[in-house]
C-alpha cells in the first residue's frame, strides 16, 4: 500500500487564522480524500481531492472554508480557513493506492486545536 | 444511502481472551467493500482487515478475522488472544460507489491485564 506523509502532525492555532495541511504520497494514486474527526466522533468525509480540478465537497462543507488543492497525483493540501474552536478536530487524508481495496491508506492525521 | 452501525460504544476484554466487535451495514449497492480500522490514541487510522461483498470466505489477517454474514448485513470483527496493545478505538467502514468511506461511530476496546 501507499505510504503517506501528512504534516503537521498537530498544531494549536488562534481563532480567525488559517492552517494548511499537506498530504504527500510516495506513489501516484488515483483518488485522495480528506476527512474530519471531531472529538469523540467518527470520521466524516470533507471532500474528494481531484487532480487538476476543483474538489468535490460533501454536504455541509464548502470551498471557502476548506479550500483543497491537488496539483499532481502525489500531493494535496487542505486549508482550514478563518478557524473557530469548533474546527478543533483531527484531519486525515486518505488515498486509494496500488492493491485496489487493499490499498486504502490513511495519513497519520493532523490534530488541530483552535483557541 | 450507505450506513454503518456499531452498537457497542465500549468493550472490555481480558488479556489473551477473544472479543467480537459488532458492525451492521446498509447499502443498496450490489458490490461493496467492508473494512475495519484501529485508531490508537495517537490518532492514526490503521487498516486491519477487508471483506469484499462477493468473497465466499471470511477474511482473516493474523489475529483478526471478519465474521461476514451477508444476509444479515453484518461484518463483525473477531480479535483472538487479545493483547494490551489492542486497546484502541475500532471503526467499521464501507466503501461507497465513488470510493469514499462511510464510517461507523466506533467501539472503544479496553484490554484488561
Amino acid at each position: 500500500s501507499a505510504v503517506i506523509s501528512q504534516k503537521p502532525s498537530r498544531d494549536i492555532c488562534q481563532r480567525g487564522t488559517s492552517l494548511t495541511i499537506q498530504c504527500q504520497v510516495d506513489s501516484q494514486v488515483t483518488m485522495m480524500f480528506w476527512y474530519r474527526q471531531q472529538p469523540g466522533q467518527s470520521l466524516t468525509l470533507i471532500a474528494t481531492a481531484n487532480q487538476g480540478s476543483e474538489a468535490t465537497y460533501e454536504s455541509g462543507f464548502v470551498i471557502d472554508k476548506f479550500p483543497i488543492s491537488r496539483p499532481n497525483l502525489t500531493f494535496s493540501t487542505l486549508t482550514v480557513s478563518n478557524m473557530s474552536p469548533e474546527d478543533s478536530s483531527i484531519y486525515l487524508c486518505s488515498v486509494v493506492g496500488p492493491g485496489g481495496d487493499y490499498g486504502y491508506t490513511f495519513g497519520s492525521g493532523t490534530r488541530l486545536t483552535v483557541v | 444511502a450507505q450506513k454503518i452501525t456499531q452498537t457497542q460504544p465500549g468493550m472490555f476484554v481480558q488479556e489473551k481472551e477473544a472479543v467480537t466487535l459488532d458492525c451492521t451495514y446498509d447499502t443498496s449497492d450490489p458490490s461493496y467493500g467492508l473494512f475495519w480500522y484501529k485508531q490508537p490514541s495517537s490518532g492514526e487510522m490503521i487498516f486491519l482487515i477487508y471483506q469484499g461483498s462477493y468473497d465466499q470466505q471470511n477474511a482473516t489477517e493474523g489475529r483478526y478475522s471478519l465474521n461476514f454474514q451477508k444476509a444479515r448485513k453484518s461484518a463483525n470483527l473477531v480479535i483472538s488472544a487479545s493483547q494490551l496493545g489492542d486497546s484502541a478505538m475500532y471503526f467499521c467502514a464501507m466503501r461507497g460507489r465513488s470510493n469514499q468511506f462511510y464510517f461507523g461511530t466506533g467501539t472503544s476496546l479496553t484490554v484488561i491485564p
